[in-house]
């Protein structure tokens, strides 16, 4: 079952916070997130699992909640470079039924 | 380290013809999967394949098919194309392990006319 995304699109000057959103109906087993730019392939950020292990980027960090049923992203003054499409991707089990959500368009303005 | 290759880049069909596209993950992966994105339905998933076994599969007609090789490289084969299988379609590999995740191949852009 696809996960949910929030926001669908948000819009930062340079130096803002954002958070995004991922949810699922039933418990996770992994959370990934990744990036994409306009033209490019989908980059890999970070991953987290249920038992709490995460691993990331410097200004990009992510957290479960909510029964591990909901992820945040969380990105941190952000860069012009962080521009993009931020999906996040589910699993329940290793290796298994792993969906992307619609993905959350972020814009960073100077 | 080469990183996941799609072949061809660019390709462009005439409804009704099938199309094989050809995806070679990274060295030690042997998990591919297979991802058709359009702009308006975002990466919708086809299969996965694990040492040469469909470990799972999306929401697609029969005419989406793919295998896997014992070397983990992967085709994806479509049959009787329509116009609506336009899109760009993504092949990712991933390591065995909790820790990981996808990496992406550039993809391949088909287009049926």
């Amino acid at each position: 079952q696809q996960p949910v995304q929030s926001p669908q699109a948000v819009i930062l000057r340079e130096g803002e916070d954002a958070v995004i959103n991922c949810s699922s109906s039933k418990a996770l087993y992994s959370v990934h997130w990744y990036r994409q730019k306009h033209g490019e392939a989908p980059v890999f950020l970070m991953i987290l699992l249920k038992g709490g292990e995460q691993k990331g980027h410097e200004k990009i960090s992510a957290s479960f909640k909510k029964k591990k049923q909901q992820s945040s992203l969380y990105l941190t003054a952000s860069q012009l470079s962080y521009s993009g499409t931020y999906f996040c991707g589910t699993e329940n089990n290793y290796g298994q039924n792993f969906v992307f959500g619609p993905g959350t368009r972020l814009s960073v303005l100077p | 380290k080469a990183g996941v290759t799609q072949t061809p880049r660019y390709l462009i069909k005439t409804r009704g013809q099938q199309v094989t596209l050809s995806c070679s993950p990274i060295s030690g992966h042997r998990s591919v999967s297979w991802y058709q994105q359009t702009p308006g339905q975002g990466l919708q998933f086809l299969f996965e394949y694990f040492s040469e076994t469909q470990r799972n599969k999306g929401n697609f007609p029969g005419r989406f098919s793919g295998r896997q090789f014992s070397n983990s490289r992967s085709e994806m084969n479509v049959s009787t194309l329509e116009l609506g299988d336009s899109a760009l379609y993504l092949c990712a590999s991933r390591i065995q392990g909790d820790n990981y995740g996808y990496t992406f191949g550039s993809g391949t852009r088909l287009t049926v006319v």
